[in-house]
C-alpha cells in the first residue's frame, strides 16, 4: 500500500515564505502531485513531479526526492488568498490507470 | 471550456436509502474518477472508468458503484446508506492516459449528509 504524510496545519504570515513538507512510501512511484482546495471549492492543479529537483511556476515552486520519499511545496510572496488546503498526491504505477492517493492535506492560514 | 459539473450539489438522505450522483466531465476527457472526502481520511479512491470501463477500484463496499455511459459521463451510486456514508463525494476527469504528468481536474463536489 502506500503512506503519505502532511502536516495537518499551518500559520504564515503575508508576504513571507512557508514551505509544505510531504513523505510517500510506496514501491511503484510514478510521479507526485500538489493540489490547492479553498474551502467549499474544487482541488486544482498545482504541480507535478516525476523526477528529482526543483519545479517552479511562479510564486509556487515543488521539489521531489525520490530516494527519500519527499517533497515540498514552497509559497513565497504569500497572499491572504493563499490560505486553502494543500494536497500532496501519490501515483503509483502498480495500479494502473490514473488513480491517484492522497494525503490528508495542509491546512494553511495566512495572517496579517 | 466548460469544466466538471457534478450534480446534485448537495443531498440530504436517511440510512438504508440509496443515492445516485452524476459528473459530467470536461469535454474530450474519457476517464473519470471518483473520490470520497472527510474531515478525517482525506481524499479516499473510490473507482476510475475509462470507455465505459472500470479501470480501477479502491477499498470500499459493493454498495459503491458506478458507471460510465457512452458520452463519458459518470454516474455513481450508494446503496443502503449509513452514517458513516455522509462525505464531500468528488468527481475528476482526465484525458484518458494512464501515466506521466495525467492531471485530474476536479469538479466541485456533491455535498452528502445522511441522517
Amino acid at each position: 500500500g502506500q503512506n503519505i504524510d502532511q502536516p495537518t496545519e499551518m500559520t504564515a504570515t503575508e508576504g513571507a515564505i512557508v514551505q509544505i513538507n510531504c513523505t510517500y512510501q510506496t514501491s511503484g512511484f510514478n510521479g507526485l502531485f500538489w493540489y490547492q482546495q479553498h474551502a467549499g471549492e474544487a482541488p486544482t492543479f498545482l504541480s507535478y513531479n516525476v523526477l528529482d529537483g526543483l519545479e517552479e511556476k511562479g510564486r509556487f515552486s515543488s521539489f521531489l526526492s525520490r530516494s527519500k520519499g519527499y517533497s515540498y511545496l514552497l509559497l513565497k510572496e504569500l497572499q491572504m488568498k493563499d490560505s486553502a488546503s494543500y494536497l500532496c498526491a501519490v501515483r503509483d504505477i502498480r495500479g494502473g490507470g490514473n488513480k491517484l492517493t492522497f494525503g490528508t492535506g495542509t491546512q494553511l492560514k495566512v495572517e496579517l | 471550456k466548460a469544466g466538471v459539473t457534478q450534480t446534485p450539489r448537495y443531498l440530504i438522505k436517511t440510512r438504508g436509502q440509496q443515492v445516485t450522483l452524476s459528473c459530467s466531465p470536461i469535454s474530450g476527457h474519457r476517464s473519470v474518477s471518483w473520490y470520497q472526502q472527510t474531515p478525517g481520511q482525506g481524499l479516499q479512491f473510490l473507482f476510475e472508468y475509462f470507455s465505459e470501463t472500470q479501470r480501477n477500484k479502491g477499498n470500499f463496499p459493493g454498495r459503491f458503484s458506478g458507471r460510465q455511459f457512452s458520452n463519458s459521463r459518470s454516474e455513481m451510486n450508494v446503496s443502503t446508506l449509513e452514517l458513516g456514508d455522509s462525505a464531500l463525494y468528488l468527481c475528476a476527469s482526465s484525458l484518458g492516459g494512464s501515466g506521466g504528468n495525467e492531471k485530474l481536474f476536479f469538479g466541485s463536489g456533491t455535498q452528502l449528509s445522511v441522517l
